[in-house]
């Protein structure tokens, strides 16, 4: 049971917007701590998607985004892409395990 | 360019320990976090642990307290974590990552993984 929740799988077509949901507590999120994401293509490593809740690294486009609000924070992709279709994953503080946290994980299904 | 490059597959016994090791390059080694992540076949990633390489200073994730080790050598920027008392749940991927020297850190490169078997 991993500390942060999210949905085990999304799907869109092509072309279409999806969100990711990632909900935490009040000694997690909820704490001001800053929130994370990955993207893992299937067979490699995570790849930094957004980090500081909302700032993208360079060379990640635009279609992708990021914002917390209150206990959760959510990512969200437009103009969705066949390889899009990954795992994403994300990642915050916890101050009563005194470590950082992942979520479990989403699947990201394109049609 | 940063890499971080680890060492390669292993197979080990229930019981037996394991070190993985993380070199990198294209950047100042003292410079940031390295951290330890696993994933278990067909699950998510966690948290193992933290290493300040210039300070020596560690965090470890509650759930690995007392089995894990994490250590540096600045001489050839090497990171390297050890676990012992391995089970069969400990077989997985190990990812080391860069972050920087705060608290709630993201991982901003990461290693290639290694695969840690563990089998009678």
């Amino acid at each position: 049971q991993s500390v942060l929740t999210q949905p085990p799988s999304v799907s869109g077509a092509p072309g279409q917007r999806v969100t990711i949901s990632c909900t935490g507590s009040s000694s997690n999120i909820g704490a001001g701590y800053d929130v994370h994401w990955y993207q893992q293509l299937p067979g490699t490593a995570p790849k930094l998607l957004i980090y500081g809740n909302s700032n993208r690294p360079s060379g990640v486009p635009d279609r992708f985004s990021g914002s917390k609000s209150g206990t959760s924070a959510s990512l969200a992709i437009t103009g969705l892409q066949a390889d899009d279709e990954a795992d994403y994953y994300c990642q915050s503080y916890d101050s009563s395990l005194s470590g950082l946290v992942f979520g479990g994980g989403t699947k990201l299904t394109v049609l | 360019q940063v890499q971080l490059v680890q060492s390669g597959a292993e197979v080990k016994k229930p019981g037996a320990s394991v070190k993985v090791s993380c070199k990198a390059s294209g950047y100042t080694f003292t410079g940031y976090y390295m951290h330890w992540v696993r994933q278990a076949p067909g699950q998510g990633l966690e948290w193992m642990g933290r290493i300040n390489p210039n300070t020596s200073g560690r965090n470890y994730a509650q759930n690995f307290q007392g089995r894990v080790t994490m250590t540096r050598d600045r001489s050839i920027s090497t990171a390297y974590m050890e676990l012992s008392s391995l089970r069969s749940d400990d077989t997985a991927v190990y990812y080391c990552a860069r972050g920087p020297l705060r608290v709630v850190a993201e991982f901003d490169y990461w290693g290639q993984g290694t695969l840690v078997t563990v089998s009678s």
